[in-house]
């Protein structure tokens, strides 16, 4: 069965501080890995796309990293700040015809002054 | 830019009662997902149509759940007789899911159901 696992489940930190955000995953034949954000009260977005081949991808303050041999991801956010407390799913997608994507239950990140 | 649309934002409604809530994907979009995403968990997929096409319905309550694409294009969800249990929110998603192109999920806004 394919699934989506994600650490920690909730997480606490000061603004400007660094974080990271763990996805394991076992999902086959796999195609893609996304990461979303989710903004209380509002639907996910799209923050990266990772493919098999790539090892490393940033979006400004977040940088996503894959290990497909492991079948391990990370999101990394760097100087944090007020706006950054949300949630983070991470889904992944299995290839052959519809994308078909498998979530995580995410992560909640709280950022204080 | 181009969006998912979801109505109504807010619903409450007393258990029993039926409700319907609708989603106008991305032009062009012809995929559509239908989630409920409980507080603090992640989005559990209830249908993916592929078109006008049932994909996938198999975590869908069909006892009191329901849903259309008629047209392959808006769709809506049906809960009738609508439980305590059935309170969430209920997230619409929209992806290309052409040969070669991604398969990025664009969601709405959602729908947040309150059952009393």
């Amino acid at each position: 069965k394919n699934q989506v696992e994600q650490s920690p489940q909730s997480l606490i930190i000061l603004e400007g501080k660094n974080c990271t955000l763990q996805c394991n995953y076992t999902v086959s034949p796999f195609s893609n890995l996304r990461w979303y954000k989710q903004d209380t009260g509002r639907g996910p977005v799209s923050l990266t796309i990772m493919t098999f081949s790539e090892n490393t991808k940033s979006n400004g303050r977040y940088t996503a990293t894959l290990d497909a041999d492991t079948k391990q991801s990370s999101l990394h956010i760097t100087a944090s700040q007020l706006s950054d407390s949300a949630s983070y799913i991470c889904v992944v997608s299995t290839s052959g015809g519809s994308y078909i994507p498998t979530f995580g239950r995410g992560t909640s990140l709280i950022v204080h002054p | 830019e181009a969006e998912v649309a979801q109505s109504p934002r807010y619903k409450i409604t007393e258990k029993s009662q039926a409700v319907a809530f609708w989603c106008d994907p991305i032009s062009g979009h012809a995929t559509l997902y239908w989630y409920r995403q409980i507080l603090g968990q992640g989005p559990e997929l209830l249908v993916q149509f592929q078109d006008e096409s049932v994909v996938d319905d198999s975590q869908l309550p069909k006892d009191r759940f329901s849903a259309e694409r008629l047209k392959g294009v808006d769709s809506t969800l049906k809960i009738q007789p609508a439980e305590l249990g059935d309170s969430a929110m209920y997230l619409c998603a929209s992806s290309h899911d052409r040969e070669g192109v991604t398969g990025e999920l664009f969601f709405g806004e959602g729908s947040r159901l309150t059952v009393l």
